[in-house]
């Protein structure tokens, strides 16, 4: 099935530690999206990828870095600059074109020890 | 920036109630825009969305209509149901960049009551 795979499902941080989130596409989509789930905060949106070795900072960037080295890959890296990390991480791709649509993973819940 | 601002939740109706969640933005250029809704226990997907001023999108009984003038997209349906219940999302996607940047209201929570 296609589709978008985020793992873990939970995901603990001790202090001064990074930690790296997964996701995985094989919907062959060119744009991803990682978004940030507060309780009454809706999503809000870290950093995004248009191609391979190209992505842009999102509206809450800081203490968060990623990689794009392939097309179905777009990993997350909640690093030790990062003082408030407890969220539910979603990821994305998008069909792009006129029709564009996200598709979501199932998220991944960080929290700190 | 570009914004989404939504209506707060909760919102508690009774079934065959007519609903309304409001939606307005603000963008640069010509955003399409989206409703996305979270049911209970599943993950976010598309309900409806509009491409450009004075279209439509619908779906399940849902409507939206772009309206440029009033920089807002308004969610109505007729009659709700208990089924209905869920969190819902308005979102605008801005084109103009290199890549498609697409951001988010803050959520509605939806619940009704039979």
């Amino acid at each position: 099935d296609g589709g978008i795979t985020q793992s873990p499902k939970y995901l603990f941080r001790k202090e001064g530690q990074n930690v790296t989130l997964s996701c995985e596409q094989n919907l062959n989509h060119d744009a991803m999206y990682w978004y940030r789930q507060d309780p009454g905060q809706g999503l809000r949106l870290i950093y995004y990828s248009q191609i391979v070795n190209d992505f842009q900072k999102g509206d809450i960037a800081e203490g968060y870095s990623v990689s794009r080295e392939k097309k179905e890959s777009f990993p997350l890296t909640v690093t030790s600059a990062q003082k408030n990390p407890t969220a539910f991480y979603l990821c994305a791709s998008n069909t792009g074109g006129t029709n564009e649509k996200l598709f979501f993973g199932s998220g991944t819940q960080l929290s700190v020890l | 920036g570009n914004s989404v601002t939504q209506m707060e939740g909760p919102v508690t109706l009774s079934e065959e109630a007519f609903l309304t969640i409001n939606c307005t933005y603000t963008a640069t250029g010509y955003p399409s825009l989206f409703w996305y809704v979270q049911y209970p226990g599943e993950g976010l997907q598309l309900l409806l969305k509009a491409t450009k001023a004075d279209d439509k999108g619908s779906n399940k009984g849902f409507e939206a209509t772009y309206r440029k003038e009033t920089t807002s997209f308004h969610l109505e349906k007729g009659s709700v149901q208990v089924s209905d219940s869920a969190v819902y999302f308005c979102a605008l996607s801005d084109q103009w960049s290199s890549a498609s940047k697409i951001i988010f209201g803050s959520g509605t929570r939806l619940s009704i009551r039979p």
